[in-house]
């Protein structure tokens, strides 16, 4: 069975340009869950989303950053105008939803902001 | 909001021998779910154990057990006979059960403890 699927691994962009990363989760799994790490740093959550639907968004910035699940194909975290500070690991996880079941995560994607 | 606590930034241990990792919450629920991760330095996110707030029973996987004192919000992780493999960041986790959505709310971590194995 496939796990999270995260791409790119890597990602570098300059100052003021958009950076997109993507998350396939794991099969079976309806429920998302970004999350960053600055370095140094424990995760920060982000954001969690069901198909079609953000269910909390109480960890992402109000400007730059937007996420979506659509119906078909992956998780896009979408950051805008990137700065310096953006520069981060970012994790993707899934879950099948119930409670008791713990989330499974990607191996991230790190952006550098050159 | 809750709140995650390692006050241990970094931890070393000698091979085969035992090593506890201090983890504290802060919470108001009496419902909520505690996982231990390990990330490597390939920087994956490995679930390590988990533990349900309602269960008494403290959890246990193979060398990894927890002690889980609801009273005091405490949840340490020991690893019993180290192996170099085990060196890595161990990131305590929380979650509650969701209010929405059916699913479950995102997960609060600590700040992490750099475990070292020294051979």
């Amino acid at each position: 069975n496939a796990g999270v699927m995260q791409n790119p691994r890597h990602l570098v962009r300059r100052r003021g340009q958009e950076a997109r990363l993507r998350c396939s989760p794991m099969k079976g799994h309806s429920h998302v869950y970004w999350y960053r790490q600055l370095p140094e740093e424990g995760l920060k959550f982000m954001v969690y989303l069901q198909k079609e639907n953000i269910i909390d968004e109480s960890g992402m910035p109000k400007e730059r950053f937007s996420a979506e699940f659509p119906k078909e194909g992956p998780s896009i975290l979408r950051i805008q105008q990137v700065v310096r500070g953006d520069s981060a690991a970012y994790f993707c996880a899934s879950s099948p939803g119930r409670t008791s079941k713990p989330q499974h995560f990607g191996d991230g994607t790190r952006l550098s902001i050159l | 909001a809750q709140t995650v606590t390692q006050s241990q930034p970094e931890m070393s241990v000698q091979e085969a021998e035992t090593v506890t990792l201090s983890c504290t919450y802060d919470t108001s629920e009496s419902d909520y779910y505690l996982f231990w991760y390990k990330q490597p330095p390939s920087r994956q996110m490995i679930l390590v154990i988990r533990q349900e707030a309602y269960k008494q029973q403290n959890a246990t996987e193979n060398r990894f057990s927890v002690n889980f004192q609801k009273a005091a919000k405490s949840f340490s992780l020991k690893i019993s006979d180290s192996q170099l493999g085990d060196a890595a960041m161990y990131f305590c986790a929380y979650r509650s059960p969701s209010k929405s959505g059916g699913g479950a709310d995102g997960l609060t971590f600590g700040k992490g403890t750099h475990l070292i194995i020294q051979p």
